[in-house]
């Protein structure tokens, strides 16, 4: 059974900090591995997607990286500000399609 | 397009009382998911349909949970008889299957928020 874990489970850093957080899986079997953000209160919404056979994805100040081998995942943030506080969660999909297996998330506090 | 449209945002009830919760997907996707979240476990899948079957209902946590997808445009969670430990915020994603998968997502619905006295 596919188990998703991210560390540190929440982060304070003032803004303009570069920061990374960090994703481990258990089954390198998947198709893919997405991060995604949850504000308080609200839905989830996807910030990057790594195919499998993919190694990185960058969107604006993000950046998510894929060692599928070795289980891992970070997402490099640059240049924080407040307006990244949130809950980032990370996820798998895994090869047997349509199930996501998310971690509990990292829940980051941007400092002005 | 709205996304995906959740009913309703906060429900709060007392133990004992059927709740239903309701989901309107994406229009054109082909899959629906339901989640549910806590502290203390995280987001779990409970059900999910595929053009309105259900394909997997393994992590449903007992049987007093049910779902039911009548059409493409509609599906229910129904929880008979509520306890307090269903407390938690309950989730609606929807996606399209393409033809390369790889790169498929889920888009989730703002969440019901379900309190159990």
């Amino acid at each position: 059974k596919q188990e998703v874990t991210q560390i540190p489970a929440a982060l304070s850093v003032p803004e303009g900090e570069n920061l990374v957080l960090n994703c481990s899986f258990t089954d390198s079997a998947i198709y893919n591995l997405q991060w995604f953000r949850q504000d308080p209160g609200k839905g989830l919404t996807s910030l990057l997607l790594i195919q499998s056979s993919q190694r990185e994805q960058t969107s604006g100040r993000l950046n998510a990286s894929l060692d599928k081998s070795s289980g891992r995942s970070t997402l490099y943030i640059a240049a924080s500000q407040p307006g990244d506080s949130a809950t980032y969660l990370c996820a798998v999909m895994n090869s047997g399609y349509s199930t996501l297996t998310f971690g509990k998330g990292t829940m980051l506090l941007v400092s002005p | 397009d709205a996304g995906v449209i959740q009913s309703p945002r906060h429900e709060v009830t007392e133990m004992g009382q059927e709740v239903t919760l309701r989901c309107k997907p994406i229009s054109g996707h082909d899959y629906l998911f339901w989640y549910r979240q806590t502290m203390m476990r995280g987001l779990e899948l409970l059900i999910y349909f595929n053009n309105n079957v259900p394909i997997d209902d393994s992590g449903m946590p007992e049987d007093r949970f049910s779902a039911k997808m009548p059409n493409a445009s509609f599906s229910t969670l129904k929880i008979q008889p509520s306890e307090p430990r269903d407390s938690a915020v309950y989730f609606c994603a929807s996606s399209l299957r393409t033809w390369d998968s790889f790169t498929d997502t889920q888009y989730f619905g703002p969440g019901t928020r379900l309190t159990v006295l």
